[in-house]
């Protein structure tokens, strides 16, 4: 398994702001998930943070929105811009062991009023 | 595009046995997930079947058949603990996973 540390792992914000958060594995891993979890939601995949390339976005989801860092094999970032209450959600990084196993961070829960 | 089913709610009482199924269809299939996760908490990786058959480890199997497009986790010995939402998610392509909407198990005495 993967140690996933997420942080802030929570916070409130005020709209039209943006916020950063930030995914540290203890381990490189090649292929590192931002996913989104609203309100009594299921998981929505956000994109996929390639580490020396652009992220790679679902439908539905903007490099505007969300732009998103992954400088190195243990680190990434994922940026909330210009934020509105429906944006509120918890948002969790996750990454792939070598084994095909996909592991999530403690997530982050953000809300915008 | 993705398309994962599974019943939204359940309740079964403590020592017993439940099945929660999950139905799906889907391009490039490359693996089956299922994830624990407690209410306001991260999901929980419990099992990952990539070749039909079933999968067990402690009080918790999965099964697989690809055929089918079907998929259940068969928890044994329910204890109060494993009252939680468990998500059935498929894999489709390199690494891409995507969640069916989650069934939320009510564990009673």
């Amino acid at each position: 398994s993967a140690v996933i540390s997420q942080k802030p792992s929570r916070d409130i914000c005020q709209r039209g702001t943006s916020l950063t958060i930030q995914c540290q594995v203890d381990s490189q891993v090649t292929m590192m998930f931002w996913y989104r979890q609203q309100p009594g939601q299921s998981l929505t995949l956000i994109a996929t943070a390639n580490q020396g390339s652009e992220a790679t976005y679902e439908s539905g989801f903007v490099i505007d929105k969300f732009p998103i860092s992954r400088p190195n094999l243990t680190f990434s970032t994922l940026t909330v811009s210009n934020m509105s209450p429906e944006d509120s959600s918890i948002y969790l990084c996750s990454v792939a062991t070598g084994a095909g196993e996909l592991f999530f961070g403690e997530g982050s829960r953000l809300t915008v009023l | 595009g993705q398309n994962i089913d599974q019943p939204t709610e359940m309740t079964a009482t403590e020592g017993a046995i439940v099945q929660i199924n999950c139905t799906y269809q889907t391009s490039g299939f490359n693996g089956l997930f299922w994830y624990q996760q407690h209410a306001g908490e991260a999901p929980t990786f419990l099992s990952y079947n990539v070749l039909d058959g079933l999968e067990e480890k402690g009080r918790f199997s999965s099964f697989l058949s690809r055929s089918k497009g079907y998929s259940y986790l068969l928890l044994k010995e329910l204890q109060m603990k494993d009252s939680a939402s468990y998500l059935c998610a498929v894999r489709a392509g390199a690494n891409n996973l995507f969640f069916g909407t989650g069934t939320r198990l009510t564990v009673i005495p």
